[in-house]
């Protein structure tokens, strides 16, 4: 089936950037989501891109997607205690019917 | 404006038995997906429902079932629990089910 792959882990200091990448397998993906989960808690949407497009910034966050590497990765400008949880990477083609496909996250770690 | 609200936040069950848990979308949007993530996973797609019908379902067994009402509401219906379904189960609704997915805060279910 199709694939979502993240790094388990990212440890950053406050105040740097930190980038958390993503690679998928799946060529008709539409759109392309990162998601944010803090400890018991549930998927806190922070931004999606369609596959048509190369780059989207919100505020301290920046999605670059390489469609023919496949592979997406989020930035996050000056980083904050706040900002630690784990961060999904997901997936979606085929008008949606087949769901979201989401990799295993990315526990990002701030040291102060 | 209230966002996507889930019940119960907690349950714990008894192997065998059957659950149902409840999801009520963000007004105005007419589609809703179940997800399942067990510890240390990513959301794993069960259901996706738009203006009532069932328009895509995940690798689950059919003791998962799933509906969705006329106020597009849904229910998730597990029958004959098993200890493997202790996760926690979040429900996503969107405006027409093909992007910008918006989750609850799940429910956590225990199967002992």
């Amino acid at each position: 089936g199709e694939d979502v792959e993240q790094s388990l882990f990212l440890s950053v200091r406050e105040g740097d950037s930190s980038v958390i990448n993503c690679t998928y397998t799946d060529s008709s993906s539409t759109y392309l989501y990162w998601y944010k989960q803090e400890p018991g808690a549930g998927l806190q949407l922070l931004t999606y891109i369609f596959s048509n497009m190369d780059m989207k910034q919100d505020q301290r966050l920046t999605v670059l997607l390489n469609k023919k590497d496949k592979h997406l990765s989020l930035r996050i400008a000056d980083t904050q205690t706040g900002d630690s949880a784990i961060y999904f990477c997901a997936e979606s083609s085929g008008g949606g019917a087949d769901g979201l496909t989401f990799g295993k996250g990315t526990h990002l770690i701030i040291q102060p | 404006d209230a966002g996507v609200t889930q019940s119960p936040t907690h349950l714990i069950k008894t192997r065998g038995q059957h659950v149902t848990l409840r999801c009520s979308p963000i007004s105005g949007h007419k589609s809703v997906s179940w997800y399942q993530q067990v510890l240390g996973q990513g959301p794993q797609f069960i259901f996706q429902y738009y203006e009532k019908e069932e328009r895509g379902r995940g690798n689950f067994p059919d003791r998962f079932s799933a509906r969705q009402f006329p106020n597009y509401s849904s229910e998730l219906n597990v029958n004959a629990l098993l200890l493997g379904d202790s996760a926690l189960y979040l429900c996503a609704s969107s405006l027409e089910g093909n992007y910008g997915y918006t989750f609850g805060s799940g429910t956590r279910l225990t199967v002992v």
